[in-house]
């Protein structure tokens, strides 16, 4: 069965030190994968998806197909960070199967 | 300024009600969506409809019920055979080009009296 697993609930940094929000997952096919992010008091949105192959706001995530990871990485953190993040998985349904999450804190 | 919107935010029932959480979208999306989201369990997914006059249970739809009669619109009925009815729910659209990912509500927070 698919599945998205973020082992880590709460993952708390000082402000510039770097962050990996790990990601695994479980899926026959060929997957697309997300990194979903909702800040305090906002809505859940997309931060980036490993087709796109793109940074945004400094974050990056590589698809490790040989170890079925998306880990999300930033080298320097920023107390704007500070959010909960949601790795994702989009099946050829159109189903999107999320993980549990990872609070990221940020500390100064 | 399109988007999706969820009415009402808070809604209070009483045991053995059935009530229902509204979804609209102006987005022109295909596909839409209803998820659950506990605490420490993230999001899981509820029922979801690619088109109009269709949709599919997720892994959690036991004790829900949903239509979808306008492509606009996605209501969620939450019904006295939910145990635990008490969450936050999360309703999102998707085109079929995926070219911007899903686009989510604000969300209704559902409570138990």
């Amino acid at each position: 069965a698919q599945r998205v697993t973020q082992p880590e609930k709460l993952l708390s940094v000082f402000k510039g030190a770097p962050v990996e929000l790990k990601c695994n997952y479980s899926y026959s096919g060929s997957p697309e994968l997300f990194w979903y992010v909702q800040y305090s008091r906002q809505r859940l949105q997309l931060l980036l998806r490993h087709i796109s192959r793109e940074s945004i706001k400094g974050f990056t995530a590589d698809l490790n197909k040989g170890e079925t990871s998306f880990h999300l990485k930033k080298p320097f953190a920023q107390e704007e960070d500070s959010a909960m993040y949601y790795c994702a998985l989009s099946e050829s349904s159109y189903k999107l199967i999320f993980g549990s999450g990872t609070r990221l804190l940020v500390r100064p | 300024d399109g988007g999706i919107t969820q009415s009402p935010k808070y809604l209070f029932r009483k045991e053995g009600q059935n009530v229902t959480l509204s979804c609209e979208q102006n987005l022109n999306h295909d596909a839409m969506y209803w998820y659950r989201q506990d605490p420490g369990q993230g999001l899981r997914l509820i029922y979801y409809s690619q088109i109009v006059n269709d949709f599919q249970k997720g892994d959690i739809a036991e004790g829900y019920s949903v239509s979808r009669e306008k492509k606009e619109s996605f209501p969620l009925t939450v019904t006295s055979a939910q145990k635990n009815p008490t969450a936050f729910y999360l309703c999102a659209s998707i085109d079929w080009s995926r070219s911007n990912g899903y686009t989510f509500g604000s969300g209704t927070r559902l409570t138990v009296v």
